[in-house]
């Protein structure tokens, strides 16, 4: 099947400072989709993104979909303490009904 | 507007017992999935329907675990017998459109643990 590389897998920062991680995938995508998830509670989607190139901004969150369509980033900046959670992306093959997801990257917020 | 709604949140059964989890999705969305999420991994696949009937269960070990969606709106996912590596978060997902510009929205999952 299909498999997502997400990295970093976990990351320790300081509030304030900026954060990068990316997914890539063995295969071309067509959609990629990004994904906040706190304990005990579900995936909350944060960016959806359908075209190579396309950049995406959502607050302080802003992703982008690789021009080769194997690969996706987002970064977060000026991170503050409520950012922190485990980060998934997740990306569908055209023609295929499977999203599937990365590993996941745990964010820590230093106060 | 209401999210995905699961329940229960938690179950804690014995390995060999049954269990079952419900799901209702966002009004209006077509498309239902299950998915499972074991311990510091991503959801997986198990189930995806549209209205009532199944897309992709291609990865639903069909030996133990069931799904419906009767009438394209609530569904339920059972375990029958469970077994120790089924402990993980069910998690449902709802969404409005199925292929391009699709977005998933999860309901907050089951917990499952299996003694």
């Amino acid at each position: 099947g299909q498999q997502l590389n997400q990295s970093p897998q976990s990351m320790f920062i300081q509030e304030g400072e900026d954060v990068s991680m990316n997914c890539t995938s063995s295969s071309i995508f067509n959609t990629w989709l990004w994904y906040k998830q706190d304990p005990g509670e579900g995936p909350v989607l944060l960016i959806a993104l359908y075209k190579a190139g396309e950049l995406t901004s959502n607050g302080r969150l802003t992703a982008q979909f690789g021009i080769t369509r194997k690969d996706s980033f987002l970064n977060i900046s000026a991170s503050i303490p409520s950012d922190v959670g485990i980060y998934f992306c997740a990306g569908r093959s055209a023609g295929a009904n499977n999203l599937f997801f990365g590993t996941g990257t745990r964010l820590t917020v230093i106060p | 507007e209401a999210g995905v709604a699961q329940s229960p949140r938690y179950k804690i059964i014995e390995k060999r017992q049954s269990v079952a989890f419900w799901c209702n999705p966002i009004s209006g969305h077509a498309t239902l999935y299950w998915y499972q999420q074991i311990l510091g991994q991503g959801p997986k696949l198990l189930i995806q329907f549209q209205n009532n009937g199944v897309v992709d269960d291609s990865q639903l070990p069909k030996d133990r675990f069931s799904a419906e969606r009767l009438k394209g709106v609530d569904s339920t996912l059972k375990i029958q017998p469970a077994k120790l590596e089924d402990s993980a978060v069910y998690l449902c997902a709802s969404s409005l459109f199925r292929g391009g510009n699709e977005k998933l929205f999860f309901g907050s999952g089951t917990q499952l643990s299996v003694l």
